[in-house]
């Protein structure tokens, strides 16, 4: 089966610029996670969606981060105004659903560098 | 909350040697523990799991017990190779439907 597609693989932004980020979840999966992954740190959930609504987005930074899954395939995770912070790896992974026990399926990360 | 700690890196080794890369967790309840390899360049994979006390999660000859007692899901290997070279991450997640809470990584450098 095909894997979870990201991209771009890599993205060089000045500050205060706008980012967007796209991500094809394995077919069938219904539920999809954005993790922003800062260098020398584990992953860190930003939002988790369950087919097209939200179930967890507590950790977004909702004054400059955005993210849709219309239809509830294809996501979209957007960064307006980008800050030097936010410099990471953008990981997008999905699951068959959003069980304890469910395994997560990661793409290769959308690598941003805020200049 | 949760958290995960982990042994820092890096972890340098020869080939065929034992490894062991410590991680202990801090949760409520009965959380699901888990292994996920990250190698250059891609995302993470997940490695090996154990979902109860006392279970024993295995892949690729890597092992792992879920220690309920030492709050603890060290990661082991009898022999590793050179295609191991990566970071290890260690994960917890709570019981129902809380988020997956990760380490800091500890990165594996084995030479021939």
């Amino acid at each position: 089966e095909a894997g979870v597609a990201q991209s771009p693989r890599y993205k060089i932004i000045e500050k205060r610029q706008s980012v967007a980020f796209w991500c094809n979840p394995i077919s069938g999966h219904a539920t999809l996670y954005w993790y922003q992954q800062i260098l020398g740190q584990g992953p860190k959930l930003l939002i988790q969606f369950q087919n097209n609504g939200v179930v967890d987005d507590s950790q977004l930074p909702k004054d400059r981060f955005s993210a849709e899954r219309l239809k509830g395939v294809d996501s979209t995770l957007k960064i307006q105004p980008a800050k030097l912070e936010d410099s990471a790896v953008y990981l997008c992974a999905s699951s068959f659903e959003q069980g304890p026990n469910q395994p997560q399926h990661f793409g290769d990360g959308t690598r941003l560098s805020i200049l | 909350g949760n958290s995960v700690t982990q042994m820092e890196g890096p972890v340098t080794l020869s080939e065929e040697a034992f490894l062991t890369i410590n991680c202990t967790y801090t949760a409520t309840g009965y959380p699901s523990l888990f292994w996920y390899v990250q190698y250059p360049g891609e995302g993470l994979q997940l490695l090996l799991k154990a979902t109860k006390a006392d279970d024993k999660g295995s892949n690729k000859g890597f092992e792992a017990t879920y220690r309920k007692e030492t709050t603890s899901f060290h990661l082991e290997k009898g022999s590793v190779q050179v295609s191991d070279s990566a970071v290890y991450f260690c994960a917890l997640r709570g019981t129902g439907f809380q988020k997956l809470v990760f380490g800091t990584g500890t990165r594996l450098l084995v030479s021939p």
